[in-house]
């Protein structure tokens, strides 16, 4: 079955600039996770929904950074007046209500310029 | 505070060598264990998990990872190691008996492996 999608998969974007990530998971999955992959921090939990609750932003770094989740399903991670220090690889994950696995979309790497 | 360690940032290991990569955590009760593994340019794609009981788990592709409580580790072996597994491996924990928490994860270990 189709696993979770990412897009874009690859987004340059001049400083200051906003820009928009979605995810797309899988099909049934409640739970859905944002996370950011950068070098020398590794894996950072940025934001988690699970169905109609409200989203646990513990993770966001910044009041930069919003994200949300339509329907239940798709997820856009907003990102308002990027700096440089924004680079890095955004990773969306989702599983079942209830489930403790998550499952990895193949991310998309922002540059910021 | 929650962590986890991966003491080695980068191994090398020939190809057939056995594997083992080490993992150890600080957590307040026994968490939830996993381990990703990430390809070049690819998402993290799960090896394996542990939750409870039998402390030795076996995964896709050949590994396994054995839980010791005494030690708050969780190493991930393998007997013997193909090209394709060089990549970069990432042990994670996440909070027991509680779904949809997030993963904390380790800085992840490179592995190469050569001929």
């Amino acid at each position: 079955g189709a696993g979770v999608s990412q897009s874009p998969s690859n987004k340059v974007t001049e400083k200051g600039k906003d820009v928009e990530l979605r995810c797309d998971p899988i099909s049934g999955h409640t739970a859905l996770y944002w996370y950011r992959q950068s070098l020398g921090q590794g894996l950072e939990f940025l934001i988690y929904f699970q169905g109609n609750s409200a989203p646990d932003k513990s993770g966001l770094p910044s009041d930069r950074f919003s994200a949300e989740r339509t329907g239940g399903s798709v997820s856009t991670l907003t990102i308002q007046r990027t700096q440089q220090e924004d680079s890095a690889v955004y990773l969306c994950a989702s599983s079942l209500r209830g489930g403790n696995e998550q499952y990895f979309g193949p991310g998309t790497r922002l540059t910021v310029t | 505070a929650q962590s986890v360690t991966q003491p080695d940032i980068h191994i090398t290991v020939s190809e057939g060598a056995s594997l083992e990569l080490r993992c150890n955590y600080s957590y307040g009760a026994t968490p939830y264990l996993f381990w990703y593994v990430q390809s070049p340019g690819q998402g993290l794609q799960l090896l394996l998990k542990y939750f409870s009981g039998d402390t030795l788990v076996q995964g896709i592709k050949g590994f396994e990872a054995e839980f010791k409580r005494s030690q708050s580790s969780f190493n991930l072996r393998k007997p013997s190691v193909h090209w394709s597994d060089a990549a970069e491996y990432f042990c994670a924990v996440g909070a027991p008996n509680q779904a949809g928490t997030a993963l904390i994860f380790g800085k992840g270990t490179t592995l190469s492996v050569s001929s």
